[in-house]
Formats: C-alpha cells, sequence, structure tokens
C-alpha cells in the first residue's frame, strides 16, 4: 500500500522558517503530482500546495503563495514544502497527499506534521 | 468562485444511515467531487470520487457501507450499518485549473 510520511515539522517563531520532507514509497513518484494541505486547530482541511510530474508545474493557494515554496526530488522519492515568513495562522497539522492519475483529486494521504508558529 | 458547502454537523444512531450533502457553487454544478474522511487522530481517508451523474470510484478498502450520489449541483454521501468508527469529520474536495476546494467538513456524531 502507498505509503507517506512527513517529517520536520516544530516550534518557529514569526517570520521564521521550516521545511518539510515527505517521503514516499510503494508507488512510482515520479508519475503523480503532489500536495500539501493543511488543518489549524479547529477549524477544516485547507489545500496548501500542488506540484506536478515535471516539477515545474507549481500551484499554491492565495495564503501562502510568495512564502511557500513546494518542491520534489523524483531520485529520492521526496515531497518537499518550504515555509519561510511563517505567520501564526500557519500554525496547522501539514499532510502530505499523492493525487489520483487525473491530477484532480487527493487519493492517498500521510499522517501529518505539526508546525507551531509561536514566540 | 469555485465554493463548497457542507452543514456542519450531523448524527444518528449506531447501525442506521446518514447522508451527507455537500452543495456546489452556482455555475459548477457538472463539477466531480471527492469525499475523504478524518478520523480523530488520524490522517485524512479518500472515500470516492463522485461524479455529476452519481457514478461513483471508491478508494482502496473503501467499504460497501459507503456509497456517494448526486442531484443538479448537490453532492451525497451515504453510510450505512453506521459503526463507532465512521463518527469522523467528512470533507468534500473539488478542483478547477490551479486550485483545489474544500468544503468546511461535517462532523458527524456516532450516537
Amino acid at each position: 500500500e502507498v505509503q507517506l510520511l512527513e517529517s520536520g515539522g516544530g516550534l518557529a517563531q514569526p517570520g521564521g522558517s521550516l521545511r518539510l520532507s515527505c517521503a514516499a514509497s510503494r508507488f512510482t513518484f515520479s508519475s503523480y503530482a503532489m500536495s500539501w494541505v493543511r488543518q489549524a486547530p479547529g477549524k477544516g482541511l485547507e489545500w496548501v500546495s500542488t506540484l506536478g510530474v515535471s516539477g515545474v508545474d507549481t500551484y499554491y493557494a492565495d495564503s501562502v503563495r510568495g512564502r511557500f515554496t513546494i518542491s520534489r526530488d523524483n531520485s529520492k522519492n521526496t515531497l518537499y514544502l518550504q515555509l519561510n515568513s511563517l505567520r501564526a495562522e500557519d500554525t496547522a497539522v501539514y499532510y502530505c497527499s499523492k493525487d489520483d492519475s487525473t491530477g484532480s483529486h487527493f487519493e492517498y494521504w500521510g499522517q501529518g506534521t505539526l508546525v507551531t508558529v509561536s514566540s | 468562485q469555485l465554493v463548497l458547502t457542507q452543514s456542519p454537523s450531523a448524527s444518528a444512531s449506531l447501525g442506521a444511515s446518514v447522508k451527507l450533502t455537500c452543495t456546489l457553487s452556482s455555475g459548477h454544478s457538472s463539477y466531480a467531487i471527492a469525499w475523504h474522511q478524518l478520523q480523530p487522530q488520524k490522517g485524512p481517508r479518500y472515500l470516492m470520487r463522485l461524479n455529476n451523474d452519481g457514478s461513483h470510484y471508491k478508494g482502496d478498502g473503501i467499504p460497501d457501507r459507503f456509497s456517494g450520489s448526486s442531484s443538479g449541483a448537490e453532492r451525497y454521501l451515504t453510510i450505512s450499518s453506521l459503526q463507532s468508527e465512521d463518527e469522523a469529520e467528512y470533507y468534500c474536495q473539488a478542483w478547477a485549473t490551479g486550485t483545489r476546494v474544500f468544503g468546511g467538513g461535517t462532523k458527524l456524531t456516532v450516537l
């Protein structure tokens, strides 16, 4: 079965940075678009970013555009999310997900990694 | 603008059935959606893709108790023979070029 394992979460100060990683296994990582989704405390799921197969097509939610950068290393089967200029409202559990073959919806999910932004 | 609307909460008794609703915004009634389940202390789980004609394609291992249907701009998730582990948040999700959208989620309580 598909496995997605996030890491890199933790405590960061406002204005600080973190890099999240998602190690993927048991599928051909290079053949699928990948995404990040988050859930802030007491809130619903929020799409953050999607990266196409080639690594060139990138899409971001308005709330993170210009501050977060999604990338992938197909040789390492790993997806990344660089979080810069962090704000308190970025505090959330961040989930990695594998898109379906049409690139329309999230087909498999990781367990998530918690990012807390606080001074 | 693509917007999905869900009722914040629903409840039903153990062993009963429940039908959750996701409403697509005006101009988007032909869109397909996906349903996802978020159980406490667990990562989300993809349940199914639901097309506007009611055809649906479930994720790996999703029980037959979960089914989907459509009517106009409304997309439904029906869970029959409710079990305690079905108590969770349920989110609908749609997509358009360059964006993905979630509904606000419905918290299902199994009584």
